[in-house]
């Protein structure tokens, strides 16, 4: 079975600039959570999706956005980048039930300059 | 509010020595899970182990085994005669029922010197 595919791996953004990372999960996965992780905060819930539909958020600014198509396939989106916003953003995916384990991708690496 | 502590930012070991990981978690609720999860220098977080708050039951795994204390509300992490290919960033993460998301604590790096 295929692991979790995220792309692209490495990014670099202008400030201002904004950017879309995608996410394809394991076949059958109908849960997909995104995450920030930074050396200063840590890895950071930002929000999760369930059969296209955004179910919970973590606490991040408007910019922060995403979406999930029929095929489970979730895309991130982050407008008017900030030198903050470098991190590597990772993307899991879970069966159908809450509070399993989640399975994660190898991330995307932004760096905002 | 729920809070995931792990105290120890970075350990070092040498080859074959035992290491023991600490988690310290917090919330309010009674039904809740706990994670362990290994973060090799590739990057991509692997799932170690799932423990629910009703099972105090320790586990062991090979070289791994979980230490799930509710009364001092801790779930620790051991490795046995440590080996290289340990050196990783762990995370311990819990997660409230029903709950579609999981707070980490911020890592212990485990380095493994030959």
């Amino acid at each position: 079975k295929a692991g979790v595919t995220q792309t692209p791996r490495y990014l670099i953004k202008t400030r201002g600039q904004q950017v879309t990372l995608s996410c394809s999960p394991i076949s059958g996965h109908r849960s997909v959570s995104w995450y920030q992780q930074t050396p200063g905060q840590g890895l950071q819930f930002l929000f999760e999706y369930f059969s296209e539909t955004q179910r919970n958020k973590g606490n991040f600014p408007g910019r922060f956005s995403g979406r999930q198509f029929s095929n489970s396939r979730s895309e991130m989106n982050v407008s008017t980048l900030e030198l903050g916003d470098s991190a590597l953003y990772l993307c899991a995916s879970s069966p159908m039930t809450v509070n399993t384990e989640a399975f994660f991708g190898q991330g995307t690496r932004l760096t905002v300059v | 509010a729920q809070k995931v502590t792990q105290a120890q930012t970075e350990i070092s070991v040498v080859e074959k020595e035992d290491v023991t990981l600490d988690c310290v978690y917090e919330t309010r609720d009674t039904t809740y899970y706990l994670f362990w999860y290994k973060q090799p220098p590739s990057g991509e977080l692997v799932f170690l182990i799932r423990r629910n708050s009703f099972d105090e039951q320790n586990e062991i795994s090979g070289r791994y085994s979980w230490n799930f204390q509710k009364s001092t509300s801790s779930f620790n992490f051991t490795i046995t005669a440590s080996q290289v290919v340990d050196s990783a960033v762990y995370f311990c993460a819990l997660s409230e029922a029903g709950a579609r998301k999981s707070t980490f604590g911020d890592g212990t790096t485990l380095t493994v010197k030959p």
